[in-house]
């Protein structure tokens, strides 16, 4: 069965370093996604990318976040200086362009900010 | 109000019993409603999925939408200690539309 697939599973960086999360979503899928889940919350809508573009982005994507499909298999999201606050369950998901809209997760990547 | 409610639980039942999860909403807009399951430290894994209002059924989960009270429920039957999770709903007003999600409910199964 297609799935999304996240790496690295885990990141350790220190405060005021640049991340680079990685995502290869299904691959006959057009719409693309980041959420986050901070430990105990709730998961939290971050950007949705279709077309090589933003379509619609969060508060909390504010300019230190940013979001490429540099080879047309990976989804990356960049964070230029993490803060602690960043620290997070960072999930890709993806969905058909002209589908149900069901959106399917990858398993994460745990960013720790020290 | 939040735009989504759910109760966070935790939900513990014995093995063999009928679960109902459910969520409120404020936002008349929304048309596209999801349950998932998340294990601990997992990604959320979709359920059901059920466009504007109706009942769904898929094996031993039922995924009901009342839009006129802004209230959906899946029910679980005969629950196994697998079932054991924590379940999101969620929901959005277009089919490529962010989802708003739920805090969630932790659901424990006990043999």
């Amino acid at each position: 069965e297609p799935e999304v697939t996240q790496t690295p599973s885990h990141q350790v960086t220190q405060m005021g370093q640049e991340v680079i999360l990685r995502c290869v979503p299904i691959s006959n899928h057009l719409y693309f996604y980041w959420y986050r889940q901070i430990l105990g919350q709730k998961v939290e809508f971050l950007v949705s990318f279709y077309n090589n573009e933003i379509s619609e982005k969060s508060e909390i994507f504010d300019d230190q976040f940013s979001v490429e499909r540099p080879d047309g298999s990976n989804f990356t999201l960049k964070i230029r200086s993490t803060k602690l606050e960043d620290s997070a369950m960072y999930f890709c998901a993806s969905s058909e362009r002209d589908g149900t809209g069901e959106l399917f997760f990858g398993e994460g990547s745990r960013l720790t900010v020290l | 109000q939040k735009e989504v409610e759910q109760d966070p639980g935790p939900l513990s039942v014995p093995e063999g019993a009928i679960v109902s999860l459910n969520c409120t909403y404020s936002n008349s807009a929304f048309q596209y409603f999801m349950w998932y399951r998340q294990y601990s430290r997992k990604g959320p894994e979709l359920l059901m999925y059920t466009y504007s209002s109706g009942n769904k059924e898929d094996g031993r989960f039922t995924a009901q939408v009342d839009k006129s009270s802004k209230y959906i429920s899946l029910f679980i039957r005969d629950s196994q200690p697998s079932d054991s999770a924590t379940y999101l709903c969620a929901m959005s007003r277009g089919n490529t539309d962010k989802l708003i999600f739920g805090t969630g409910t932790r659901l424990q199964v006990f043999p």
